[in-house]
């Protein structure tokens, strides 16, 4: 079967830093997307990684490593405002998109 | 309308009746798409169109059915609600081509009881 893995929670500082790791087993791989969802909202788009290493874009960045089936989304500068899920998703061999349930982040002052 | 709307907000059903949540982007976009979002789990995809008069099945179609006449519109049908579609429900778009992100309707929260 197919099937992505995040942490359920992570806490973090307020200006400090966060890597929020994603595993997966998925049928076929055609990209990984990162995606933010505040509470009450709808998810919107961070980052897409196809090939392997880092795509960074402002305090946001993503690594890829297709070998291991595995990338983390790195938070830099923590603002309160990053409080937020992380939802980890693979595109598979039928250009559908597998979700992870999610990584609830919580900043704290 | 800008983006991707959906309606309504939230509904509360009971059980047996028929519901059709509507979706709508002006985006021309041609993909479209449906999940589900339940606590604890992923979003699960329900159906999708990759273009306008075709749809396909996702990883959880049974109890819901959808269209697509033209490329605007993606409604999504439950014939007979049951407790178990209490969900919140999102609709999405995207342009063709690999690597294009899915943007997201604002989501329908439904209690069936």
């Amino acid at each position: 079967g197919q099937n992505i893995d995040q942490p359920t929670e992570m806490t973090a500082t307020e200006g400090a830093i966060v890597q929020i790791n994603c595993t997966y087993q998925t049928s076929g791989f055609n990209g990984l997307f990162w995606y933010q969802q505040h509470a009450g909202e709808a998810p919107t788009f961070l980052s897409y990684n196809v090939l392997d290493g880092l795509e960074e874009k402002g305090r946001f960045s993503s690594f890829l490593s297709r070998s291991k089936g595995y990338s983390y989304l790195l938070l830099k500068e923590l603002q309160m405002k990053d409080s937020a899920s992380y939802l980890c998703a693979v595109r598979d061999s039928n250009y559908q998109l597998i979700w992870g349930a999610g990584t609830k982040l919580i900043i704290k002052p | 309308i800008a983006g991707i709307t959906q309606a309504p907000t939230s509904q509360i059903l009971a059980a047996g009746r028929r519901m059709t949540l509507r979706c709508t982007q002006d985006m021309r976009h041609n993909a479209m798409y449906w999940y589900r979002q339940d606590l604890g789990l992923g979003l699960r995809l329900i159906h999708y169109s990759n273009t306008a008069g075709t749809t396909g099945k996702g990883e959880v179609p049974d109890g819901y059915s959808v269209s697509r006449a033209n490329t605007d519109d993606f409604p999504l049908t439950l014939a007979s609600a049951v407790p178990s579609q209490t969900s919140v429900y999102f609709c999405a778009s995207s342009p063709s081509g690999e690597n294009n992100e899915q943007f997201f309707g604002p989501g329908t929260r439904l209690t069936v009881l």
